[in-house]
């Protein structure tokens, strides 16, 4: 079935260093990603979608790449932000009706 | 604002007691989802809907679990009958159409003593 991977439970950083999360997926349609951010006690809100192979998405000085032969969407940020800490989910829609999330990485930036 | 209300925004039951919540999606989206995002924080689909019918639905959710999204009222999930284990953020969202990123509420908190 389809699924979406995110390897990293809980990334630390330091307030301005760059930032890669990863998300790799398997489908067997024609994939949709999203990156999806939730702050404590928020909704989860979008922060990037892309169906398009190999272009950049931006948003909010997030960027990621849809890349179909490597079946990643790994989100970028070149200095995070103490605002940045988070969790952050990949979600993957297949036109199912059925959205996917990956078990999502809580990112935390210190001074 | 595009905004999915769910209400409430907090819920206390205990053990054997129904459990009841509700969503309003975003005006123009008959796509409608429920996950559970356990303490984890690991989201679970429950069931989705588009307009009234049912698409698609989790075991768990067809045999404790009921949901409903009738047409001019707000959707619904409800928990026949809590367990421990049913304490989560019960989110809800809606999109255009199936393939478009869903729209999240703010959730409701259930937590069964």
């Amino acid at each position: 079935g389809d699924s979406v991977t995110q390897t990293e439970g809980l990334v630390t950083l330091t307030k301005g260093l760059p930032v890669m999360l990863n998300c790799t997926y398997q489908t067997t349609y024609s994939p949709f990603l999203f990156w999806y951010v939730q702050h404590l006690n928020e909704a989860p809100k979008l922060l990037l979608k892309s169906s398009t192979d190999n272009k950049r998405t931006e948003h909010q000085g997030f960027y990621a790449t849809l890349h179909k032969s490597s079946s990643s969407f790994h989100l970028q940020k070149s200095s995070v932000q103490l605002s940045d800490s988070a969790l952050y989910f990949c979600a993957l829609g297949t036109g199912g009706y059925k959205v996917v999330f990956g078990s999502g990485t809580r990112l935390l930036v210190s001074p | 604002n595009s905004k999915v209300i769910q209400t409430p925004r907090y819920l206390v039951k205990g053990q054997g007691q129904k459990a009841k919540m509700r969503c309003i999606p975003e005006k123009g989206h008959p796509v409608v989802f429920w996950y559970q995002q356990n303490k984890n924080n690991e989201f679970k689909f429950l069931i989705n809907f588009q307009n009234q019918e049912v698409l698609q639905q989790i075991d768990m959710t067809e045999k404790r679990f009921s949901a409903e999204c009738p047409s001019n009222s707000p959707c619904s999930l409800e928990i026949q009958s809590s367990e421990a284990g049913d304490s989560a953020l019960y989110l809800c969202a809606s999109s255009r159409q199936g393939n478009q990123a869903p729209l999240f509420g703010e959730g409701t908190r259930l937590s069964v003593l």
